[in-house]
């Protein structure tokens, strides 16, 4: 089975800095899809950036982008110039490419705090 | 826009009670999904489902049932609520490639007494 570890349960910084949320995974499956979701306070989880396994090339989504490193299994999601309106839990999720394995596995999450 | 709704945003409850928690997608999505979350422990899949009567259990389906009678509807049942059953429920759908996002409600907040 799958297991996302999320090691900070609580990571902040200073508007307009840079912050970094580290996610590992531990998988035997060399086809499988990485995401991060962010769940503002009282409000919808959302989806803010995806990576594809057999891409090498790491996703970028405006300020958010991933650093993945498939040979040590880590995803971790790099915020800039970060804003108030980022301050959330964030999630990290794995989901298998097996198409007929719809169900993704989600670790503990990282509650951002940022500071004005 | 995708939309998932659930049908209480809180909810109350006494031991023993039937629960029905109820998730409305309006994008046709194959897939919908039960989690819990709780402090510290992130998201726990319940139950999923990838077609109309369709189910499958998840991580811990102890306690639960589903019922999808209909594709854009997803219900969650406690057949007797219990206290350790207080959590925070939310529902998710998508569609069936893995590379697809899920797409999630606002939460249920369920508090059992």
């Amino acid at each position: 089975a799958q297991t996302v570890t999320q090691s900070q349960p609580e990571m902040s910084v200073q508007e307009a800095e840079t912050v970094t949320l580290s996610c590992t995974y531990d998988t035997s499956e060399s086809d499988y899809y990485l995401f991060w979701y962010k769940q503002p306070p009282s409000r919808q989880m959302i989806l803010v950036i995806r990576q594809e396994a057999y891409k090498q090339q790491n996703a970028t989504e405006n300020r958010f982008s991933v650093n993945f490193q498939k040979a040590a299994k880590s995803f971790s999601l790099k915020i800039s110039d970060s804003q108030l309106g980022d301050a959330a839990m964030y999630f990290c999720a794995y989901r298998s490419g097996n198409t007929n394995a719809g169900k993704s596995t989600f670790g503990d999450g990282t509650t951002l705090t940022v500071k004005p | 826009d995708v939309k998932v709704t659930q049908s209480s945003r809180y909810l109350v409850k006494r031991t023993g009670e039937k629960v029905f928690l109820e998730c409305v997608q309006d994008m046709d999505h194959e897939n919908m999904f039960w989690y819990r979350q709780d402090p510290g422990l992130g998201l726990r899949l319940i139950y999923f489902s990838y077609d109309v009567k369709m189910k499958e259990k998840g991580d811990i389906p102890e306690g639960y049932s589903v019922s999808r009678e209909k594709k854009e509807r997803f219900s969650l049942i406690l057949e007797s609520a219990s206290t350790n059953q207080t959590s925070m429920y939310l529902c998710a759908s998508s569609p069936p490639r893995p590379w697809d996002t899920q797409y999630f409600g606002p939460g249920t907040r369920l508090t059992v007494l």
